[in-house]
């Protein structure tokens, strides 16, 4: 298997203009996370789904950020309108059964907004 | 709520000496702890995990950590470094029975010098 696979692995934009990241999960793996990294706030969880179905977005900063699961096989995460604060690492990662049995992670998207 | 601290946000070390990574967690209910490890420009990977039984938990890359649940640690150790080692090291704590959300400490940065 490929791994969790994401794109781009960098993604440089201006502030207002609309991002959108993608991850392809683990193919059989029933729950999906997509996580920020940044310096000041670390590893934050943003949104995960099981079997395709948001189970928990608290963690999403605010109503510019959106994710989507339209299959088993692919997730968006995007930011409309982006803004400078919204630079960071995002991460996707999948699993077969939860937290509990460890998170397989993608290499991560870069995101720079000027 | 849970809650994970690292001690030490950077530990540097001498190739072939011993290292302990130190994490505790808070937790009003069971927990199940993990040790993840990111490379440069990479995503996490697990290194190994507690989920019940011994509480010496050996993982991957000769690394090993140990459940004290007085002490509600579980720090992580090598008898011996490689300067491959060199990476960040991440501790996280899940509930019994969660099935969605890891909490990730901020981060021990590793840095092995020849």
């Amino acid at each position: 298997d490929a791994g969790v696979i994401q794109s781009p692995r960098h993604e440089v934009t201006e502030m207002g203009q609309e991002v959108t990241l993608r991850c392809k999960p683990i193919s059989g793996h029933d729950y999906l996370f997509w996580y920020r990294q940044t310096m000041m706030r670390g590893l934050e969880l943003l949104i995960y789904f099981n079997n395709n179905v948001p189970i928990d977005d608290s963690g999403m900063p605010e109503d510019r950020f959106s994710a989507k699961m339209p299959n088993a096989s692919f997730s968006t995460l995007k930011i409309q309108p982006s803004e400078p604060r919204d630079s960071a690492v995002y991460f996707c990662a999948s699993s077969t059964g939860g937290a509990n049995y460890g998170y397989t992670f993608g290499s991560g998207t870069r995101l720079t907004v000027v | 709520a849970q809650s994970v601290t690292q001690l030490d946000s950077q530990v540097p070390v001498f190739e072939e000496a011993p290292v302990e990574l130190r994490c505790n967690y808070s937790s009003s209910v069971s927990v199940y702890l993990f040790w993840y490890v990111q490379y440069p420009n990479q995503g996490l990977q697990l290194l190994l995990k507690y989920l019940s039984g011994s509480t010496l938990v050996k993982g991957i890359n000769g690394f090993e950590a140990e459940f004290n649940k007085s002490q509600t640690s579980f720090h992580l150790r090598k008898p011996s470094v490689h300067i491959s080692d060199t990476a960040e090291y991440f501790c996280a704590v899940s509930e019994v029975g969660s099935q969605g959300n890891l909490i990730f400490g901020k981060g021990t940065k590793l840095s092995v010098k020849p």
